[in-house]
This record gives C-alpha cells, structure tokens and sequence, in this order.
C-alpha cells in the first residue's frame, strides 16, 4: 500500500463547478498535512494546511479525518486557472521534515 | 522574505558526463533542505536531505550525491550520468519541520 494514495484523474469539470479531491494516508502517526499545487513542468507550490478542525481560504476547503486518515479538497466556482495537478502530502512525524508526497490529482477546468 | 534560486534552469549533458546542481537558500538560517526528482508524468522521488552543514541523509541509494558545504548552499552531484538519471531536479527548504517551499528547478536531459 502506497504511504499516501490519490486518484490520479484526469478531474475535467466546466468552469464554475464544484470539484473534490481525496487522499488517503497508511501512517496514522503523521502529523501534519498540506495539499500543493503544480502547474505543468514547473516546480509545487504550497496551497494550503491542513488543520484539524478543517480551514477554508476564498474557494479553497481543505478537510481531515484522522480516524479514518483521510484528506480532502473542495474546491468551489473553479476557474480555468484552477487547471493544474493537485498533491496531497503528509509529514509522517518525522523530526526530519520528510514529507510524502501523493502522486497527484489532475484537474481540467474546461470554458 | 526568503527565496529559493537554481541553477541552471535547463541542462543536456551526455552519458557518463559529471553534474552539478547548484541550490541556494537566502532569508531563512540553518534550514533543512532536500533534492528531489520528479521523473516525466510521475510523482516527486525524494533523494537527499540535510538537516545542518555537512549532515546528508541519502534517500535512494543510486550514482547522485549530494553536498552541504554552507548553512544555505546545496549541491547535488554525480560523477557520471546514466540515462536514468533525466528528469526534473527540485530543491526544497523547510523551516525545522514545516511546510517545504521549492525552487525553480532545474530540467535534466541525459541524452
């Protein structure tokens, strides 16, 4: 079983949909959590945290079940610029800083 | 605020030739940095990380090395390159833990 698992899409939705993404995590140790985005060939960036209580910026809902050691994405209104691929990743408790990264999610917002 | 360079941005070296690439960090002191590759269409691979000046943990045992030789320069090295070793190059630094932040990276072409 991969450490953190994604559905890899493609995710093609019109413009203005509401779009989610799941992630499931293997380490129930793990400590924090991040989704990033990457547009193609360049490099992730960082989009939000992922807190326990569940946190929202603008459009962006990111949500966490530690027992079932799930995260989710809800993205409302997409844009075209939403286009891109979505990676979920977990910081297994390590004092290093590793963090695991999913494989990614693509998203396709279409006009 | 801090900021993360690369260089080069691009390179095509021929098999068997040496590399080096070249990661700076500038804004943050003593961060934990890390070299990771992203192979074309596939998830991030982590290869080396370092948590202070001359402290390298290897990732995947392989032809690469990797150097710390200041509190904010990292090096990713081989002596000689295999085909295998194309890809996109990404260094990231973290603030004793956090989120990563990622530079620009750099495009390998081993022809």
């Amino acid at each position: 079983r991969k450490e953190v698992e994604q559905d890899p899409g493609p995710f093609n939705v019109p413009e203005g949909a509401t779009v989610a993404f799941n992630c499931t995590y293997s380490n129930s140790a793990s400590q924090s959590f991040f989704w990033y985005r990457q547009d193609c060939r360049k490099e992730p960036k960082l989009l939000m945290s992922v807190y326990s209580s569940g946190n929202e910026d603008g459009r962006f809902t990111a949500q966490l079940n530690r027992a079932s050691q799930y995260i989710s994405l809800l993205i409302r209104d997409s844009k075209l610029s939403d286009s891109a691929t979505y990676l979920c990743v977990v910081n297994p408790a390590s004092n290093t800083g590793k963090l695991i990264f999913g494989q990614g999610t693509t998203l396709q917002v279409k006009p | 605020s801090q900021t993360i360079h690369q260089w080069p941005a691009t390179l095509v070296q021929p098999v068997g030739s040496p590399l080096s690439l070249e990661c700076t960090v500038e804004g943050t002191s003593n961060p934990n940095l890390y070299w990771y590759r992203q192979a074309a269409g596939r998830g991030l691979q982590l290869l080396f990380y370092s948590v202070g000046i001359g402290q390298i943990s290897s990732e995947v045992p392989q032809n690469l090395s990797a150097s710390r030789p200041q509190d904010r320069q990292f090096i990713l090295s081989s002596k000689k390159l295999l085909l295998s070793d194309s890809g996109f190059y990404l260094c990231a630094w973290s603030d004793q833990g956090y989120e990563q932040y990622f530079g620009p990276g750099t495009r390998l072409t081993v022809t």
